[in-house]
């Protein structure tokens, strides 16, 4: 159980271009989904927390507009890159909440995303 | 001083070695603890998750928290070559909605 997914698993799009990022709770329900970054060798950067029916709560130094999230029901949640750039090229990971604690995190396969 | 320390390694050990992986951390107010194993290009899995001091054991994994001292272990016993992979440490406390990650240590088992 507690099956996360995420499409796409790898994406090349080109700068100033816009990529959406889907992330899935398969097998429950998810009233809140989290969404990080990872670079090479490095841990993973909390970006934002996304909640079911309301928006999303940005971490310090994450652009909101940059990064628009949608959690749009209680299986799904999107991230949308808007005009990217070669700096946001890295890893991006979401994670589902299964059940009543919110530390217990479930995470999806993650993304890929390379600007060229 | 960070919220949360972590050897990055790499911690190379041959197939059936004892694996100790730990974590240290500044903030009192952590009671949620937890390990996730992350596969090169994947997301994190889930491997144990603790709540207060104390220990837990699923398998060959055991998991300890000494909230006195601020240091949780994974340890890993008959290790195999699969269990290759960056082992993340997490925690979160009251007051706090979000994990704290530690940077990961990468293990290396060869057979």
């Amino acid at each position: 159980g507690a099956v996360v997914s995420q499409h796409p698993s790898w994406v090349i799009c080109k700068s100033g271009t816009s990529v959406k990022i889907e992330c899935r709770s398969l097998d429950f329900q998810a009233t809140t989904m989290f969404w990080y970054r990872q670079f090479p060798k490095q841990s993973l950067m909390l970006m934002a927390t996304s909640n079911e029916g309301s928006k999303a709560t940005y971490e310090q130094g994450v652009e909101k507009d940059k990064f628009l999230i949608n959690h749009a029901s209680l299986t799904l949640s999107t991230l949308t890159v808007t005009s990217a750039h070669p700096e946001d090229s890295s890893f991006y990971i979401c994670s589902a909440v299964s059940g009543g604690s919110s530390y217990e995190q479930y995470f999806g396969p993650g993304t890929r995303l390379t600007v060229t | 001083q960070k919220e949360v320390e972590q050897d990055p390694g790499p911690l190379s050990v041959p197939e059936g070695a004892i694996v100790s992986l730990n974590c240290t951390y500044s903030n009192s107010a952590f009671q949620y603890f937890m390990w996730y194993r992350q596969y090169s290009r994947k997301g994190p899995e889930l491997l144990m998750y603790t709540y207060s001091s104390g220990n837990k054991e699923d398998g060959r994994f055991t998991a300890q928290v000494d909230k006195s001292s601020k240091y949780i272990s994974l340890f890993i016993r008959d290790s195999q070559p699969s269990d290759s992979a960056t082992y993340l440490c997490a925690m979160g406390g009251s007051g706090y909605s979000t994990l704290t990650f530690g940077k990961g240590t990468m293990l290396l088992v060869s057979p």
